[in-house]
């Protein structure tokens, strides 16, 4: 079946730090990869995505791109703040016209100033 | 307007109590979800309307009932709920058929529910 897998977290980083949070994934076909971010007291919101192989989604300064020979979507940051304190959330959505989407466990971040 | 706006944010209710949560959207999105999350854990789907019908329940307790009646709104009624059923509930929304371009959840700020 379809799933995520997320590195475990806590990670506490120093502010300007370099962040990497590990994502693979098991899925047939060719799914469509997200990362989704909850800040304390929200729901989640759509960080970045990417639809196919090779693509790099990119936003607010993290980027993740889609390895489909690794099965992965490392989500990555060059210098962090500690406005991005918060849990990060890899997923997938399998193929056009389901309306599942496959979270994984889910990775917090704590950025320290 | 891309808001999805849920109510209300805070409820305690006894085991024996009826209350319903509510969800709004404006977007257009023809698509309205359901989950549970449970503290330090991802969501889990419940339930998915699509076109106001119920196309996926993730084999809910029936103590869980939704209800869709129209395009903008979800409802959620709540019965004879257990201790364990607390839980953040999430409402999310999102387009229908547009292809992976569009494809987007979008999540509302949640129901934060204690069960006593």
């Amino acid at each position: 079946g379809n799933s995520v897998t997320q590195m475990e977290g806590p990670v506490t980083l120093s502010e300007e730090a370099f962040l990497t949070i590990n994502c693979t994934y098991t899925a047939t076909g060719y799914p469509s990869l997200f990362w989704y971010v909850q800040y304390p007291g929200e729901g989640l919101q759509l960080l970045l995505k990417a639809t196919k192989a090779d693509d790099k989604g990119s936003n607010k300064g993290f980027e993740a791109t889609y390895r489909k020979e690794t099965t992965s979507f490392h989500l990555e940051k060059g210098s962090v703040q500690v406005s991005d304190s918060a849990v990060y959330f890899c997923a997938l959505k399998a193929a056009s016209g389901t309306y599942k989407y496959i979270f994984g466990t889910g990775t917090r971040l704590k950025v320290l100033a | 307007d891309t808001e999805v706006t849920q109510t209300p944010k805070h409820l305690v209710m006894g085991m024996t109590n009826k209350k319903s949560l509510k969800c709004e959207q404006h977007m257009g999105h023809r698509a309205m979800y359901w989950y549970k999350q449970k503290a330090k854990k991802p969501p889990e789907l419940m339930f998915v309307y699509s076109y106001e019908k119920l196309s996926i329940n993730e084999s809910v307790p029936s103590r869980f009932s939704p209800e869709c009646p129209n395009s903008s709104l979800l409802n959620l009624h709540l019965h004879a709920l257990q201790p364990e059923d607390s839980a953040l509930y999430l409402c999310a929304s999102s387009q229908v058929g547009e292809g992976r371009t569009n494809e987007k959840l979008f999540f509302g700020s949640g129901t934060q529910l204690s069960v006593l």
